[in-house]
């Protein structure tokens, strides 16, 4: 079974609205760490997120918001005010291990495109 | 501003040759980095974990003879393809821990001829 499953292999949004990436996840481990990256076509992983899984509140940075929810384990990604600059391939990933996942590898979704339209 | 760097982000060799893919932790310790190889349109596929000082942990299918992995500083971890064939023709990235967050190097596009 997939440990981490993203159902949007594209996603397109309007320019200065709002979308969400879906993202469920898959362990048996208590403790873990979810996290989103962006990466643009130049290939970089862009850090944008990350939610332990005994954080009690939903994580936001910036305009990047995670809503977890933990007993459908799931971890979609908001993104408020879509930009321009936002199209690219977005990954969701699991570490497991260690207090909320502070151990071991980064597991990948297949990963979802965004085209944002201006 | 970059937390790791990684170097070359391009690099094209013959067949047969080796090529070395640097990546370093800036201002921090890393104990242990990883190595990812990405194919077009798909995910990061995990090769190996480097170790600070001890030999690396590599994925299954992964040949440890062809991909050469040092972790000789704190700081510093090295991919080595030797023998490079136009079949490892690929995206290389690397990462380390930084606290809770896994912080990725720019990722080396690797092209053998």
């Amino acid at each position: 079974a997939q440990k981490i499953t993203q159902t949007q292999p594209g996603m397109f949004v309007q320019e200065k609205e709002a979308v969400t990436l879906d993202c469920t996840y898959d362990t048996s481990d208590p403790s873990y760490g979810l996290f989103w990256y962006k990466q643009p076509s130049s290939g970089e992983m862009i850090f944008l997120i990350y939610q332990g899984s005994y954080d009690q509140q939903n994580a936001t940075e910036g305009r990047y918001s995670l809503n977890f929810q933990k007993a459908r384990k799931s971890a979609n990604l908001v993104i408020s005010a879509s930009q321009l600059g936002d199209s690219a391939m977005y990954f969701c990933a699991m570490r497991e291990g260690g207090y909320g996942g502070s151990q071991g590898n980064l597991i990948f979704g297949k990963g979802t495109k965004l085209s944002v339209k201006p | 501003g970059a937390v790791v760097s990684q170097h070359p982000s391009w690099v094209i060799c013959k067949s047969g040759t080796s090529v070395k893919i640097e990546c370093r932790s800036l201002d921090f310790q890393a104990t242990t980095m990883f190595w990812y190889r990405q194919f077009p349109k798909q995910s990061l596929m995990l090769m190996a974990t480097s170790n600070e000082g001890s030999k690396a942990t590599y994925e299954q299918g992964v040949e440890k003879d062809k991909f050469l992995i040092n972790h000789a500083s704190l700081t510093l971890s090295t991919l080595t393809v030797t023998s490079a064939h136009p079949e490892d023709s690929s995206f290389y990235i690397c990462s380390a821990s930084r606290f809770y967050t896994i912080y990725f190097g720019e990722g080396s596009w690797l092209t053998v001829v």
